[in-house]
């Protein structure tokens, strides 16, 4: 299978830039199709669906969150950061299999 | 608005049988291909198995195959986990997932979770 890894947390200031990074163990770039995907989960919680495909935004999504990377390396930013986004990040990839990162828990500085 | 409501979960022994149920309503379900998801407490996200809109087609994670069975009811919008030989290690909370692409590359909407306990 092929292996995510996100670093477990990010502290960042509210209005401020946070970029939280996803490193595929291979990469999951086929074709023209970047298949990395985003996810934020707040505690007590469903997840809820973010990003598809790298960088394409899911419906409902505010601007402020994008995506982006090929190959093995992506990124999700979201600027500026409101109180509303402090939660954990997972980003997951359908390249072989369907595995899931370890999740970013992204908190106030 | 799409809606996924799971039910069936509860405390069950190791070895034992439960069947977990996803109701769906807001789109046409028949279109669509769902998966069910899972979560250990206090762990991360780990896919558990697809089904394509028809049910012609499953996938699961090495992990449960041969023990769990994904199936629908597209006349009653309704998604099935049937899981078999339960293992401590199945302890988590089950999500329905909506899947919209073949064969499934991710998860759009989420239902609010069922929680399995398997414990003796």
């Amino acid at each position: 299978d092929i292996v995510l890894t996100q670093s477990p947390a990010l502290a960042v200031s509210l209005g401020q830039r946070a970029t939280i990074s996803c490193r595929a163990s291979q990469s999951v770039s086929i074709s023209k199709y970047n298949l990395m995907h985003w996810y934020q989960q707040k505690p007590g919680q469903q997840p809820k669906f973010l990003i598809y495909r790298a960088s394409n935004l899911a419906s409902g999504i505010p601007a402020r969150f994008s995506g982006s990377g090929s190959g093995t390396d992506f990124t999700l930013t979201i600027n500026p950061v409101q109180a509303d986004d402090i939660a954990t990040y997972y980003c997951q990839q359908s390249g072989e299999s369907l595995t899931f990162g370890p999740g970013t828990k992204l908190e106030l500085k | 608005e799409v809606q996924l409501v799971e039910s069936g979960g509860g405390l069950v022994q190791p070895g034992r049988s439960m069947k977990l149920s996803c109701a769906a309503s807001g789109f046409t379900f028949s279109n669509y291909g769902m998966a069910w998801v899972r979560q250990a407490p206090t762990k991360g996200l780990e896919w558990v198995a697809t089904i394509s809109y028809d049910g012609s087609s499953t996938y699961y994670r090495d992990s449960v195959k041969g023990r769990f069975t994904i199936s629908r009811d597209n006349a009653k919008s309704t998604l099935y986990l049937q899981m078999n030989t339960l293992r401590s290690e199945d302890t988590a909370t089950y999500y329905c997932t909506r899947s919209p692409t073949t064969p499934g590359e991710y998860f759009d909407y989420w239902g609010q979770g069922v929680m399995v306990t398997v414990s003796s």
